[in-house]
């Protein structure tokens, strides 16, 4: 079993829809949960971060966080063709990053 | 403030040739990460550095892979031999580094990656 499990889509969404991601993981200690964006052939860039269970917000992204049940999300509002990217979830124990595979969300205009 | 820089973007060798990636992290970021990320699949982390020390290189192949940072800044990643399964992409990261003040995390700011092919 993978420490982080994220389903790859690819999820394909009208402009103006919410865009709703998540990823499950399995390993207790991680402290930190983060949301990187990657677009094609860039290197992954920080969208958000949390590392408390509940909800935060940062314009048209939420992140969520339900530690209980070793779950994430992230929630993208009013979806615009440049969200269109690969999401990526990570999840932090002492610096060291676990990354999930990716979704791969494409927003048509 | 210039980001991380990799070289060279892009590499095809064929399997058994050696192969060397460069990156130059955010100047005064003590921590530096090399990540493997295969198609279809998240970053792996390879080796961390801080200054020019390992900090872990649980995860690196060292049968056929080798990095070094010295001086602590810039810092090199080698396959030699390379085999068909190392084709992916190695993506260099940076951060301030382990600091008791920022606790357990500091944001890692990713370079574009090099692209390698192994024909």
């Amino acid at each position: 079993q993978k420490e982080v499990e994220q389903d790859p889509g690819p999820l394909s969404v009208p402009e103006g829809a919410i865009v709703s991601l998540n990823c499950t993981y399995s390993n207790s200690a991680f402290q930190y949960f983060m949301w990187y964006r990657q677009y094609s052939r860039k290197g992954p860039e920080l969208l958000m971060y949390t590392y408390s269970s509940g909800n935060k917000e940062d314009g048209r992204f939420t992140a969520q966080v339900d530690k209980s049940s070793k779950y994430i999300s992230l929630f993208i509002r009013d979806s615009q063709p440049s969200d269109s990217a690969t999401y990526l979830c990570a999840m932090s124990v002492y610096y060291k990053l676990s990354f999930g595979a990716g979704t791969t969300v494409t927003v048509r205009a | 403030e210039a980001g991380v820089a990799q070289s060279p973007r892009y590499k095809i060798i064929e399997k058994r040739q050696s192969v060397a990636f460069w990156c130059n992290p955010i100047s005064g970021h003590a921590t530096l990460y090399w990540y493997q990320q295969i198609l279809g699949q998240g970053p792996k982390l390879l080796i961390q550095f801080q200054n020019n020390g390992v900090v872990d290189d649980s995860q690196l192949p060292k049968d056929r892979f080798s990095a070094e940072r010295l001086k602590g800044v810039d810092s090199t990643l080698k396959i030699q031999p390379a085999k068909l399964e190392d084709s992916a992409v190695y993506l260099c990261a940076s951060s301030f580094g382990i600091r008791e003040e920022a606790g357990e995390w500091e944001t890692q700011y990713f370079g574009p990656g090099t692209r390698l092919l192994v024909l």
